[in-house]
């Protein structure tokens, strides 16, 4: 089992290009989330998925979107990256309601 | 959710049991203690987490006090591989189920 997939592992983008980070789950979870964590701190939510169809703001939302493409997959698009952005994002999923959230691995991205 | 206070730093001696606090003073009924860990550029690891009673798996136990407002987790035999930032967190059950990490308890495990 895979769990909680992200690619890519690392990008550098120039400040103003664009690109999505992709998620992927082959654990069946309803529930989906994006997450960022800047140097030294601890993880900030920007946008979660409770399920297939639906997508809410976290605390971090702005400059970012988020696809929620089926029940497997979860992506956050950046339209035009800003320095601010660069940082670890990881993704995550979980059975809603239950307690287990499973991280992916992370993708540090690199604002220049 | 409640907001949770756990120190900056700690360390453990290698094959000691580490003994990590969190105070939640301002804890409701039904709102749970959650911990994670994330060891060094990994994604966070979900551990254990309990209401009322002390609950216990094979990474580690949590130790819950009678009033709430505080609880423990223990590693029993503490290694190198589990030196990481702890984080505890206090949130109620929900469809939703966001989870706000804070700051953590970087745990330094030494031989």
């Amino acid at each position: 089992n895979a769990g909680v997939t992200q690619t890519p592992k690392f990008q550098v983008l120039k400040t103003g290009q664009s690109m999505t980070l992709q998620c992927a789950q082959d654990m069946n979870h309803n529930s989906m989330y994006w997450y960022r964590q800047d140097p030294g701190m601890g993880l900030r939510l920007i946008y979660y998925s409770a399920s297939e169809g639906t997508t809410d703001k976290g605390e971090v939302p702005n400059g970012y979107n988020v696809s929620r493409l089926n029940k497997r997959e979860f992506s956050l698009r950046l339209e035009s990256a800003a320095p601010s952005q660069t940082s670890v994002y990881f993704c995550a999923s979980s059975v809603t309601g239950r307690a287990e959230a499973f991280f992916g691995q992370g993708t540090r991205l690199t604002v220049v | 959710d409640a907001k949770t206070t756990q120190p900056p730093s700690m360390d453990c001696a290698e094959g000691r049991a580490a003994n990590l606090p969190c105070n939640h003073s301002t804890i409701s009924g039904n709102e749970y203690v959650y911990w994670y860990r994330q060891i060094h550029s990994q994604g966070p690891q979900y551990i254990i987490h309990g209401l009322k009673n002390n609950e216990t798996n094979e990474m580690a136990s949590l130790i819950i006090t009678e009033d709430r407002k505080s609880s423990t987790l223990i590693l029993p035999h503490a290694t190198l591989r589990d030196t990481a930032v702890y984080y505890c967190i206090v949130r109620f059950p929900s469809n939703d189920y966001k989870l706000s990490f804070g700051a953590g308890t970087t745990v330094t495990v030494r031989a």
